[in-house]
């Protein structure tokens, strides 16, 4: 079965430091993998996607991600967090010929001035 | 372009009504995707039209179904309601071109609250 996983339901960081939100994909073949973002009373913002090339995929907003295959996991970095990051964070993974995304359970990112 | 719009916003039912809502998709975006998303239960997957066929479908009873008109405009219904069917419903479109690498665009999504 397809899985997606963030283990930590929150992730609190001050502003100006560097964040990171974690995900890991269990699935049986080449994953293409996705980060969103959920404000408030919105829907899902697409920050960024892993296809296939290079391992680092910078996205919107300054994020980025890095696909780590033996790992299996695909982290959501940024260098320098904003109050204004603070949000839902959801990975997803889709595969070839699957026009379904499969959700990780949602991170909540605290960012405090 | 404009993005993904989702009519209503709101709704607030009765357990046993039926609810229909609706979405339109980004101009030229040809599969639509629906997901209920729950503090319990997070995202998950409905069902998936392409060509005003469904492709894809979650694990959901029968009483939600869905439909895909010709301009790509999407529905999806919901029968004899129950108390677990609140949750916010997102609509995701995306252009289709052959892969499913194609990025998903979600819309703000519609707030249903059963009574």
């Amino acid at each position: 079965a397809q899985s997606v996983a963030q283990p930590e339901d929150q992730v609190n960081v001050a502003e100006g430091n560097p964040l990171t939100v974690k995900c890991t994909y269990s699935v049986s073949g080449n994953p293409y993998l996705f980060w969103y973002v959920q404000y408030p009373n919105r829907g899902l913002q697409f920050l960024l996607k892993y296809i296939t090339g290079d391992n680092l995929v910078k996205g919107s907003y300054g994020f980025e991600a890095e696909f780590n295959k033996s790992q299996t996991s695909f982290h959501l970095k940024k260098p320098s967090a904003l109050v204004s990051d603070s949000a839902l964070y959801f990975c997803a993974v889709i595969l070839y010929n699957f026009n379904k995304f499969y959700f990780g359970s949602g991170t909540k990112l605290n960012v405090k001035p | 372009k404009a993005g993904v719009t989702q009519t209503p916003r709101y709704l607030i039912k009765t357990r046993g009504q039926q609810v229909t809502l609706s979405c339109s998709p980004i101009s030229g975006h040809r599969s639509v995707s629906w997901y209920q998303q729950t503090p319990g239960q997070g995202l998950q997957f409905l069902f998936e039209y392409f060509s005003e066929t469904q492709r894809n479908k979650g694990n959901f009873p029968g009483r939600f179904s869905g439909r895909q008109f010709s301009n790509s405009r999407s529905e999806m219904n919901v029968s004899t309601l129950e108390l677990g069917d609140s949750a916010l419903y997102l609509c995701a479109s995306s252009l289709q071109t052959g892969t499913s690498t194609d990025t998903q665009y979600f819309g703000p999504g519609t707030r249903l609250t059963v009574l």
